[in-house]
């Protein structure tokens, strides 16, 4: 199965700022299919960017995703006190589908 | 719009065998190319995906626990479900069910989850 290694853990950052966040596939990832999904606590995950680039629909501009291959990057250009939270990547190219461990990116 | 809703025991007894049923309301769950889907995430890890199931009944299922679970559907009454059998406090969880809109797809809409905690 493909193993998906995010990074940072933890991201430190003040509201306004940039977050850059990383997912690492094991093996390439088909046809870009690659997901990112947003968590609060006690709720369900949300859908961000499918197909590695797409925003889900009612997803703000502010959220962009990148990559190919083994290595993609969900970017949040100025960060919203609503956007603190942890994020996961997913795979859905290759049997099982499987998610990253998550980052989480909390208030510096 | 489309709500998906857990329902189910939230205790289970060790060995014994965990039922949930997800429950489409807002929509038909026989709608041509949704597949419909459990992931489960333990307290305070990561998620993982069980298996999903199509309308017509056509199941996929993680191979980790490909032995132990069974996905079902209900086309009469909007609803598919999820037993996990012989389960032990691992499989204590938070279960979601969730739709994608093809094979190949992402996770577009999620229930709010259901806590199940396994324990005599």
């Amino acid at each position: 199965e493909i193993v998906l290694t995010q990074s940072p853990g933890t991201l430190s950052l003040s509201p306004g700022e940039r977050a850059t966040l990383s997912c690492r596939a094991s093996q390439s990832v088909s046809s870009s299919y690659l997901a990112w999904y947003q968590q609060k606590p006690g709720q369900a995950p949300r859908l961000l960017i499918y197909g590695a680039s797409s925003r889900a629909t009612g997803i703000p501009d502010r959220f962009s995703g990148s990559g190919s291959g083994t290595d993609f990057t969900l970017t949040i250009s100025r960060l919203e006190p609503e956007d603190f939270a942890v994020y996961f990547c997913q795979q859905y190219g290759s049997s099982p589908w499987t998610f990253g461990q998550g980052t989480k990116v909390e208030i510096k | 719009q489309l709500q998906l809703q857990e329902s189910g025991p939230g205790l289970v007894k060790p060995s014994e065998t965990l039922s949930l049923t997800c429950t489409v309301s807002g929509g038909s769950i026989s709608s041509s190319s949704y597949y419909w889907g459990w992931i489960r995430q333990p307290p305070g890890k990561g998620l993982e995906w069980m298996g999903s199931i199509y309308y017509s009944g056509s199941t996929y299922y993680n191979p980790s626990l490909k032995i132990r679970v069974t996905i079902s559907v209900d086309t009469s009454k909007n609803q598919f479900s999820l037993k996990l059998t012989s389960v032990t406090a691992a499989d204590t969880a938070v279960y979601y069910c969730a739709r994608h809109r093809s094979y190949y797809d992402a996770f577009d809409i999620w229930g709010q989850g259901t806590m199940v905690t396994v324990s005599s």
